[in-house]
């Protein structure tokens, strides 16, 4: 099993929508979760951070954690075509190194 | 405040020659990253510096050496290029821990022939 799995995709929804990304992780004691936004030929961006279990909103951007199910989602509402990338999910994972452990990314695909 | 800067942006080896990849950071960051990205693979660790003056392997260190030659600066050599090291490396710094979040430079594109 992956450390940090996410659907590959594409995850296509038509402009205005709510698009919905999910990661599960397979460390129980993991604490800090991340997501990151990546355009096609650019680098990882980050876009929203949560620690704690339920959501944390950020302008059109929610991300969702529940630690005893293991999974953290990201809510993007009124989506638009610049949304259109692939969203890395990032998860500190206690593997003795002292890193992230990313998914290898779901992109999505807005609509006009 | 520039964030990470890696240089070069682009670059083609022919196999066993050698490069080095470099990276600098503005942030007052404590920690720097390096990691590979190839189709499918996702970001893959290969070195990291927790600190000024440490070094540490991290998913893929094979093939690559590191140096943290200050607190901006961390740089990744390739001794001897090899076609399977054809991808895009990416920088990256956070504060200090684990648990804090990554900021990343614009990357390398490397082709080894």
């Amino acid at each position: 099993q992956k450390e940090v799995e996410q659907n590959s995709g594409p995850l296509s929804v038509p402009e205005g929508a709510i698009a919905s990304l999910n990661c599960t992780y397979s460390d129980r004691v993991s604490q800090s979760f991340f997501w990151y936004r990546q355009y096609s030929g650019k680098s990882p961006e980050l876009i929203m951070s949560i620690y704690s279990n339920g959501d944390k909103e950020d302008g059109r951007f929610t991300a969702q954690l529940n630690k005893a199910s293991q999974y953290v989602s990201l809510l993007i509402r009124d989506s638009q075509p610049s949304d259109s990338a692939t969203y890395l999910c990032a998860v500190n994972t206690y593997t003795g190194r002292r890193a992230l452990t990313f998914g290898s990314g779901t992109r999505l695909q807005v609509q006009p | 405040n520039a964030g990470v800067t890696q240089t070069p942006k682009f670059q083609v080896l022919k196999t066993g020659q050698s490069m080095t990849l470099q990276c600098a950071q503005d942030m007052n960051h404590n920690s720097m990253y390096w990691y590979r990205q190839d189709p499918g693979m996702g970001l893959r660790l290969i070195y990291y510096s927790a600190s000024e003056g440490t070094t540490d392997k991290g998913e893929v260190p094979n093939g690559y050496n590191v140096s943290r030659l200050n607190k901006r600066e961390f740089s990744l050599r390739l001794e001897s290029a090899a076609p399977s090291q054809t991808s895009v490396y990416f920088c990256a710094s956070s504060e200090t821990g684990d648990e804090r979040a990554q900021y990343f430079g614009p990357g390398t594109r490397l082709l080894v022939l």
